[in-house]
């Protein structure tokens, strides 16, 4: 079955870069109808889409981190990555990768995940 | 941005038991909402997609309803394993955006 797992450092100092892959096992990640996306949590609170990308390269983002996050893929390690720049203490989440599953062509759902990784953000 | 907002916040309910928790949307999202269920210490895990079809593999209990901006998820008879946290997410719009969650535990 398909299986995502985040690797990355679990501590990130302020001020630098967050860097996180995920790596998609069970499947090619070129397959058409999913996007790859990052989402985070914060300890205690809800969840906070970050982003997505498609095996074509097209990505979107939220709005309020656009400025500071790149999402990229390499389709030959059938995996992606998030990296977010200029981190804050308040960037300390567990963060996750999953797969948004499109259906007709409008129809989404994360419908597999990573275990999350969590990340702390202090120097 | 879509504000999610779920009530109640919390429940406490009893083995057997219906529970309900609301969903509503800052706009019309027709059915462009899915539900999850998170465990402590683990992954989301979706349950309901598209309003009110259920995820292969997971138990009839689960359903959800509506449209437009007012939305239910009902578990029909609260089971041990139910205990976790539940939240809507809406995907008619970028950014998606997720409820704030209800928590669901044991009287």
């Amino acid at each position: 079955q398909v299986q995502l797992q985040e690797s990355g450092p679990g501590l990130v100092k302020p001020s630098q870069t967050l860097s996180l892959t995920c790596t998609v096992s069970g499947d090619s990640i070129i397959s058409a109808g999913y996007y790859w996306t990052w989402i985070r949590q914060h300890p205690g609170k809800g969840l906070e889409w970050i982003g997505d990308i498609y095996y074509s390269g097209s990505t979107h983002y939220n709005p309020s981190l656009k400025s500071r996050v790149t999402i990229s893929i390499d389709t030959s390690k059938n995996h992606f990555s998030l990296k977010l720049s200029s981190v804050t203490a308040a960037e300390t989440a567990v963060y996750y990768c999953a797969r948004d599953r499109r259906q007709h062509l409008v129809r989404h759902a994360f419908d597999i995940w990573g275990q999350g990784t969590m990340v702390t953000v202090s120097s | 941005d879509i504000q999610m907002t779920q009530s109640p916040s919390s429940l406490s309910a009893s083995v057997g038991d219906r529970v309900t928790i609301t969903c509503q949307a800052s706009q019309d999202i027709s059915n462009y909402l899915n539900w999850y269920q998170q465990k402590p210490g683990k992954a989301p895990k979706l349950l309901i997609y598209d309003a009110s079809n259920l995820e292969t593999g997971v138990p009839s209990r689960f359903s959800g309803s509506g449209s437009g901006t007012d939305f239910t998820f009902t578990i029909s008879s609260l089971q041990p394993e139910d205990i976790a946290t539940y939240y809507c997410q809406q995907y008619d719009n970028l950014p998606r955006t997720f409820g704030p969650g209800t928590k669901v535990d044991f009287k």
